[in-house]
């Protein structure tokens, strides 16, 4: 079974500073890991995924994850937040070549401030 | 590519009647989830379909849920004599075997 723990249910941030969101996993076999986003009264939108290869992946809307074996992490980061990106965000797992159903953390709500 | 496609938006009934719930995936995706969200959490899984069959079922779906999904397209969840503790926002999700989901705007379900 897997589980994510979301470190930050709260992040306030003004804008144009950096924010890094925090996810840790835990798995007993190999996983994939994403980034979702959700804005108010609306589902979920895929900001980034890492399957294989190389740890740093890039998603839309400037924002990069970084995975860590070792750590079983992967943070999300942005180097400039806008006003725009204030939404909910929720880090998933899913089991490699099994039903793929995906396990969620309790999601970190980012408040981007003037 | 439409996206995934939830109907209704929003559902508000009275404690113990039933309700059904629509979701039209992604044409080509032959893969097809339903979560629940409830209030200040993440989505939970429920059920997963390849094409047509049910292959999973989480135990958070009790014997008053079903979900079907005919001829491997759409796909409907249904809440027979619904509870106070059913109130939710009920996700669809599609993906092709291997790749993302993507998912619907979902369905709020209000139980007076």
């Amino acid at each position: 079974a897997q589980s994510v723990t979301q470190l930050d249910s709260q992040v306030p941030v003004f804008e144009e500073a950096p924010v890094e969101l925090r996810c840790n996993y835990s798995s007993s076999v190999s996983v994939y890991l994403f980034w979702y986003v959700q804005y108010p009264n609306q589902g979920l939108q895929l900001l980034l995924k890492y399957l294989s290869g190389s740890t740093l992946v890039k998603g839309i809307n400037g924002f990069e994850a970084e995975f860590n074996k070792s750590q079983t992490s992967f943070h999300l980061r942005k180097p400039s937040v806008h006003i725009s990106d204030t939404a909910e965000y929720f880090c998933a797992v899913s089991d490699r070549g099994g039903s793929e159903k995906l396990v969620f953390g309790k999601g970190t709500k980012l408040t981007v401030n003037p | 590519d439409t996206g995934v496609s939830q109907d209704p938006r929003h559902k508000i009934t009275k404690r113990g009647q039933n309700v059904t719930f629509r979701c039209d995936p992604i044409s080509e995706h032959n893969r097809l989830y339903w979560y629940r969200q409830t209030l200040g959490q993440g989505p939970e899984f429920l059920t997963y379909f390849q094409n047509e069959a049910q292959l999973e079922k989480s135990r958070l779906l009790s014997d008053r849920f079903s979900a079907e999904r005919p001829k491997g397209s759409f796909s409907t969840l249904e809440i027979q004599r619904t509870e106070q503790g059913d109130s939710a926002m009920y996700l669809c999700a599609s993906s092709p075997r291997g790749g993302p989901q993507h998912f619907g705007d979902g369905t709020r379900l209000s139980i007076l």
